[in-house]
């Protein structure tokens, strides 16, 4: 079965600070990874895609992909109030569904 | 683009009935996809569609739950003889896979676009 593990949380961060969000995939063929931010109460959004290993930087988020250790992060820089949400993994190999972890909870404090 | 829309925003539903969701997908987006989450979990797959056709089904979907695209476009999930068990956000999503010239359908997935998803009470 395939598999996506992530730690519930809630990961405390005070503003400002860097927050680091980790995530496990158990299929090795997986060639898509994702992370999606949620609001409670609200659908997923997109905040970053990685495809190949190494880091991936979109303005305060950075994407981190070792495909032999099957392990991708995400790094959020200056940790705004406004961060606070569930942070999702997702995993897929081509032409397959995407697999979804059980989010991270983020909660960065003023 | 208008995003992806779901409809109804909210369902409640009494035990036994039969319910029908809508989704209609981004216009230019060929895959649509339903997911199921709960609180506290992660959006869970159902089904997915490449156009008109349902390629995957995942074992969450009994024989109580059926899904359509008939056309290619809009989608719906049906779900007969609710169980409050049912009781969940349903959440739709679309996706854009092209075709790579002389590779056919590119490796990678594109990611995915999120309706607001429709939340079902059973009681």
């Amino acid at each position: 079965q395939k598999e996506v593990e992530q730690n519930s949380g809630p990961l405390s961060v005070p503003e400002g600070a860097i927050a680091s969000l980790n995530c496990t995939y158990s299929d090795r063929g997986s060639q898509s990874f994702f992370w999606y931010r949620q609001y409670s109460g609200k659908s997923p959004e997109l905040i970053m895609s990685i495809y190949s290993n190494g880091d991936k930087e979109d303005g305060r988020f950075t994407a981190q992909l070792n495909k032999a250790s099957q392990y991708v992060s995400l790094l959020i820089r200056d940790s705004q109030p406004s961060d606070s949400a569930t942070y999702l993994c997702a995993v897929n190999q081509a032409g397959t569904a995407l697999i979804f972890g059980k989010g991270t909870t983020l909660s960065v404090s003023s | 683009d208008t995003g992806v829309s779901q409809d109804p925003r909210h369902k409640i539903t009494k035990r036994g009935q039969n319910v029908t969701f809508r989704c209609d997908p981004i216009s230019e987006h060929n895959r649509l996809y339903w997911y199921r989450q709960t609180l506290g979990q992660g959006p869970e797959f159902l089904t997915y569609f490449q156009n008109e056709a349902q390629l995957e089904k995942s074992r969450l979907l009994s024989d109580r739950f059926s899904a359509e695209r008939p056309k290619g476009s809009f989608s719906t999930l049906e779900i007969q003889r609710t169980e409050q068990g049912d009781s969940a956000m349903y959440l739709c999503a679309s996706s854009l896979v092209e075709k790579i010239p002389g590779l056919g359908i590119s490796s990678y997935n594109s990611p995915l676009h999120f309706g607001n998803g429709t939340r079902l009470t059973v009681t």
